[in-house]
């Protein structure tokens, strides 16, 4: 499968406990998103990175929230302290090149996180 | 501030039963209209993308067009399986997409 991988699919965690969730890009793009999905509401931009680097955070959350794209591996969204408020689906995305270069943005199947 | 919207909310045909899904969008200098398709419980299928007025692209049974206003979706003699929500989308800075909240499309056998 040469998609865009995402683990784990599901994830419960009890408030305060902290939710790490893993991104595989796919295979030759080096361009990683994070999206949020809450329940019935759109998509919504989280953070943009790079290889080690995070291009655009504008849309994540101050506290708590922290992603990284390591050199090798992949990439991690961690959530830190988590709420009730913080249960949704969590997609990851990669792109070939950048987005406003007119690259398409593919997406994972998501993690569901559900806060107890 | 830029806005998708997306109409209806939802919609239920009758399989054959040809029908348009909306996407109006205010973005000063569009940069591209994306539509993607999603399955419960799956992630977002990219399905389109659109760059000026009057551009088509079709896929199947699926045909997206784009106006300087808005984006339709046309779904002709539809199929239980086009059961999915329907999302566009439109660049939100250089970096990501802003979403509408989609079109939960239900076709009955």
């Amino acid at each position: 499968n040469a998609g865009v991988m995402q683990n784990p699919r599901h994830l419960v965690r009890r408030r305060g406990q902290e939710a790490r969730l893993r991104c595989s890009p796919m295979k030759g793009h080096s361009h990683v998103y994070w999206y949020r999905q809450l329940p019935e509401e759109g998509l919504k931009f989280m953070v943009y990175l790079q290889k080690e680097n995070i291009i655009d955070e504008s849309g994540m959350p101050k506290e708590r929230f922290s992603a990284e794209f390591p050199k090798e591996g992949p990439s991690i969204l961690r959530i830190q302290q988590v709420v009730r408020g913080d249960s949704a689906a969590y997609f990851c995305a990669s792109s070939l090149g950048q987005r406003h270069s007119g690259n398409t943005i593919y997406f994972g199947e998501g993690s569901w996180l559900t806060v107890v | 501030e830029d806005q998708v919207t997306q109409s209806p909310e939802a919609l239920r045909l009758q399989e054959g039963e040809s029908s348009s899904l909306n996407c109006s969008y205010t973005v000063s200098g569009l940069r591209g209209l994306f539509w993607y398709r999603q399955d419960p419980g799956k992630g977002p299928e990219f399905l389109f993308t659109l760059y000026s007025a009057g551009e088509e692209k079709e896929k199947e049974r699926l045909k997206a067009t784009l106006t300087k206003k808005e984006s339709f979706l046309h779904i002709t003699a539809p199929k239980p399986e086009d059961s999915a929500t329907y999302l566009c989308a439109v660049p939100a800075g250089a970096n990501n997409l802003f979403f509408g909240t989609g079109t939960r499309l239900t076709v009955i056998p």
